[in-house]
């Protein structure tokens, strides 16, 4: 059972490049999330997903796009990356919304 | 928006000493989780509170959801070196999604 797995691990992008984080799960849990993580800030929601085809905005959303067309993958686009998403990013799936949460290994992601 | 604050921001402990991390949340919650997070590595939940007044243990660990269910406290007894880390509170205003702390960051000294 490999619960939530999350690709790349690491990622450096030049600024205005765009790329895909991975996320996917095998728990088939219908709630999917995206977080950033930054120093003194805790995790942000960026994006979540309460089944597929369903995706809504979370607390800091500008500058990433996300899909749900499987119950499994839940993939955050990069559409033009600037330093300021310099993070780890951390994919999260849970039962439903107010349940446990399980969170992927996350992906160390650099704007140069 | 509602706001999840976590003191201290960091905790520095003599091995076998007892720490306490606290949560507060600006709105009254539905329920509470808190999570531990290893230097490099990814979140993993602890417990969920959800009952005014509540009181889990986990061995060494203790958790409690405040009265007015707007802050809530984790104590770890007789710290050990496994128990380094960052731990996070989660707070949930009914309906809503999760709002993380900032977290408290736990060394302990051998």
């Amino acid at each position: 059972n490999a619960g939530v797995t999350q690709t790349p691990k690491f990622q450096v992008l030049k600024t205005g490049q765009s790329m895909t984080l991975q996320c996917a799960q095998d728990m088939n849990h219908e709630y999917m999330s995206w977080y950033r993580q930054d120093p003194g800030m805790g995790l942000r929601l960026i994006h979540y997903s309460v089944g597929a085809g369903i995706t809504d905005q979370g607390e800091v959303p500008n500058g990433y796009n996300v899909s749900r067309s499987t119950t499994e993958d839940f993939p955050l686009r990069l559409l033009s990356a600037a330093p300021s998403q310099t993070s780890v990013y951390f994919c999260a799936s849970s039962f439903a919304g107010r349940t446990e949460a399980f969170f992927g290994q996350g992906t160390r992601l650099t704007v140069v | 928006g509602q706001q999840v604050m976590q003191i201290p921001q960091y905790q520095h402990v003599q091995e076998g000493e007892d720490f306490t991390t606290y949560c507060n949340s600006s709105t009254t919650l539905s329920n509470i989780q808190w999570y531990k997070q290893r230097p490099g590595g990814h979140p993993v939940f602890l417990i969920q509170l959800v009952k005014s007044g509540e009181v889990k243990k986990q061995k060494r660990l203790t958790f409690q959801f405040g009265e007015a269910k707007k802050n809530s406290s984790l104590h770890i007894t007789a710290t050990q070196t496994t128990d380094v880390g960052t731990y996070f509170c989660a707070g949930r205003n009914y309906g809503q999604n999760f709002v993380f702390g900032p977290g408290t960051r736990l060394s302990v000294l051998p």
